[in-house]
């Protein structure tokens, strides 16, 4: 299948500080790709959609301010938290789907602490 | 807000026995995927379903999607140590590849 690789795996960073975290769609061009949260022993959250070229879509309850997400090319979608408390801290996973794909492929996440 | 929930939540059984994890919606999916995620990694695709009905083998898991597209099962025959983790069934609704993730099933089986 498609690979879709984050970057860092694990981070920890001061409270207050911004970290950014990186999906890239390895062998495939994705126009559009998904940003996760899951928090410990929970399933996985949608946060937001990422089109490239143009502002993401938010889900309800996710602070556009607070999580930047910068789809600038094809294959790389970032997602910036900024000022971040300990209660960001959380795995976070994207997702994309290549083209005439049936289903979306993940990354394998990042284990962001906040402290 | 769309709801999956996934039944049971916890499941603990000895080795070589059988199991059924429920996925269950009001609302009709274009598709539904089931994964496996272990610990600290991203999720584990296993299979698609995209027909109402359709009833799809991979070795020991079998996976049926409703016939009305709301709800699926993911039956294991025989599960082994090696089947421990969590899944998760995710519903597609407009195929967008933008999913709704179940409730999730953790799952252990013991030696």
């Amino acid at each position: 299948g498609a690979v879709v690789s984050q970057h860092p795996s694990r981070v920890i960073c001061k409270s207050g500080t911004s970290v950014k975290i990186e999906c890239r769609s390895l062998d495939f061009q994705a126009t559009t790709m998904f940003w996760y949260r899951q928090f410990p022993k929970q399933s996985l959250m949608l946060m937001a959609t990422s089109n490239e070229g143009s502002k993401a879509t938010y889900e309800q309850g996710v602070e556009k301010d607070k999580f930047l997400i910068n789809h600038a090319s094809l294959t790389l979608s970032t997602l910036t938290v900024t000022s971040a408390h300990p209660e960001d801290s959380s795995f976070y996973i994207c997702s994309a789907a290549a083209p005439r794909a049936s289903e979306a492929f993940f990354g394998q996440g990042t284990r962001l602490t906040v402290v | 807000t769309q709801l999956l929930e996934q039944s049971p939540q916890f499941l603990s059984i000895q080795e070589g026995e059988n199991l059924t994890v429920y996925c269950n919606s009001s609302s009709v999916f274009s598709s539904l995927q089931w994964y496996r995620q272990e610990p600290g990694e991203g999720p584990v695709l296993l299979v698609t379903v995209v027909t109402g009905g359709e009833v799809k083998k991979l070795k020991r898991l079998t996976f049926q999607f409703g016939d009305a597209r709301k709800d699926s099962s993911l039956h294991i025959t025989a599960a082994q140590p090696g089947d421990t983790g969590l899944y998760l069934c995710a519903g597609d609704s407009s195929g967008t590849y933008k999913y709704i993730f179940g409730t999730g099933t953790r799952l252990k089986v013991l030696a």
